[in-house]
């Protein structure tokens, strides 16, 4: 079946540092894929879609230069966290839909600490 | 944007009772998406109902689409500790293959 998988599953930084997040579909192609964020105990906010060859389309409240999304290839979407804070702690989680309607493929999270 | 109401938001019950969660909308999607969350990991769908008045068994579990796609409940009968994680209800907006999450209701069922 369709795999997203996400690289790295947990990442440590410093705060003011920039990290990336990598999704990937594999054994499918997603011309949209979905970036989200869920704090413990709480659900999964949609932070924003990301659509190859064109710019993001961010949720309210998300700010873009913060967040950048890049979505260079069919099975590849990137999340980059710039200047990073404590409080961009999270567990972020990209999703990708199939060709079924109905279908959404999460990736397994990638658990970010700023220190 | 869509909001969707899940409730409760914590359970916590005896293994053998049944249990029924619910996620309710004043919007129409034109799918609602069930799933099931472990610590660390990314939801795992359970069920996707898609026709008003839907009704979807899997083992245990009875998902139902309300006629006006607005709503649905998960039903769970005799509970077992192995049920045990957080249940999410996700609508899909008519638009696209955007999604909508239902607050969450984490269960926790006692041996």
């Amino acid at each position: 079946g369709a795999v997203v998988s996400q690289h790295p599953s947990r990442v440590i930084c410093k705060s003011g540092t920039s990290v990336k997040i990598e999704c990937r579909s594999l054994d499918f192609q997603a011309t949209t894929m979905f970036w989200y964020r869920q704090f413990p105990k709480q659900s999964l906010m949609l932070m924003a879609t990301s659509n190859e060859g064109s710019k993001a389309t961010y949720e309210q409240g998300v700010e873009k230069d913060k967040f950048l999304i890049n979505h260079a290839s069919l099975t590849l979407s990137t999340l980059t966290v710039t200047s990073a804070h404590p409080e961009d702690s999270s567990f972020y989680i990209c999703s990708a839909p199939g060709a079924t309607p109905g279908t959404q493929y999460f990736g397994p999270g990638t658990r970010l600490l700023v220190l | 944007t869509q909001l969707l109401e899940q409730s409760p938001q914590f359970l916590s019950i005896q293994e053998g009772e049944n249990l029924t969660v619910y996620c309710n909308s004043s919007s129409v999607f034109s799918s609602l998406q069930w799933y099931r969350q472990e610590p660390g990991e990314g939801p795992v769908l359970l069920v996707t109902v898609v026709t008003g008045g839907e009704v979807k068994k899997l083992k245990r579990l009875t998902f139902q689409f309300g006629d006006a796609r607005k709503d649905s409940s998960l039903h769970i009968t005799a509970a077992q500790p192995g049920d045990t994680g957080l249940y999410l209800c996700a609508g899909e907006e008519t638009s696209g293959s955007r999604l909508t999450f239902g607050e969450g209701t984490q269960l926790t069922v006692n041996p």
